[in-house]
């Protein structure tokens, strides 16, 4: 079945450094979505990527799905403690299963 | 107020009793899911429904039952064959069409 992996599993930065997390499907996506998860919360709906190369920007945070359609990175500029939190990418395989990735932990030192 | 609603947000039950976890949905989605998730850990799938009265295992369906007689409704049973129970359950909906999740706030269940 479908896997998708994230890496790295934690990340720890001081506040102002940039922070990128990377994706990857064992099999090609037709979509792919990011969410957040502060801490003790629930996992929100950041962005989708459909196309494949797509670039998208929301303020600090950038997230590109990769040519192939099996990998997506995200990258924060110049973190803040607000970032706090793990993301998650999420995908869906030919049988609506919505899979999510392990995730990456972003812990940020003010 | 449209949205998804888990309840109860803690519950702790013993040892060898099956427990219910309630997930309410008014935002009109087809497809529901049941995520379990451990501390530290990621997401894993225990259940999902896309349409009333059918419903599919995920990667971590033993010790687990579901049912789906209503669209806004996909309680989830903890049986007392699930071997470590404990862990923070999380509901999701999703409109047929789109692949964009919506989360509850989640049920912490504790089984001593």
């Amino acid at each position: 079945g479908q896997q998708v992996m994230q890496i790295p599993q934690y990340q720890h930065v001081q506040e102002g450094e940039d922070f990128t997390t990377y994706c990857n499907s064992s099999t090609t996506l037709s979509n792919i979505q990011w969410y957040k998860q502060r801490p003790g919360g629930h996992p929100v709906f950041l962005i989708q990527l459909v196309k494949s190369g797509e670039v998208k920007k929301q303020k600090r945070l950038t997230f590109q799905f990769g040519e192939a359609k099996k990998n997506s990175s995200l990258h924060i500029t110049a973190t803040q403690t607000t970032d706090v939190g793990t993301y998650f990418c999420a995908g869906m395989d030919s049988s609506y299963k919505l899979i999510f990735g392990s995730g990456t932990r972003l812990l940020v030192r003010p | 107020d449209g949205g998804i609603t888990q309840s109860p947000k803690y519950l702790f039950r013993k040892e060898g009793q099956n427990v219910t976890l309630s997930c309410e949905q008014n935002l009109n989605h087809d497809a529901m899911y049941w995520y379990r998730q451990d501390p530290g850990q990621g997401l894993r799938l225990i259940y999902y429904s896309q349409i009333v009265n059918d419903f599919q295992k995920g990667d971590i369906a033993e010790g687990y039952s579901v049912s789906r007689e209503k669209k806004e409704s996909f309680p989830l049973t903890v049986t007392s064959a699930q071997k470590n129970p404990t862990a923070f359950y999380l509901c999701a909906s999703r409109l047929q069409g789109l692949a964009i999740a919506f989360f509850g706030q989640g049920t912490r269940l504790t089984v001593v």
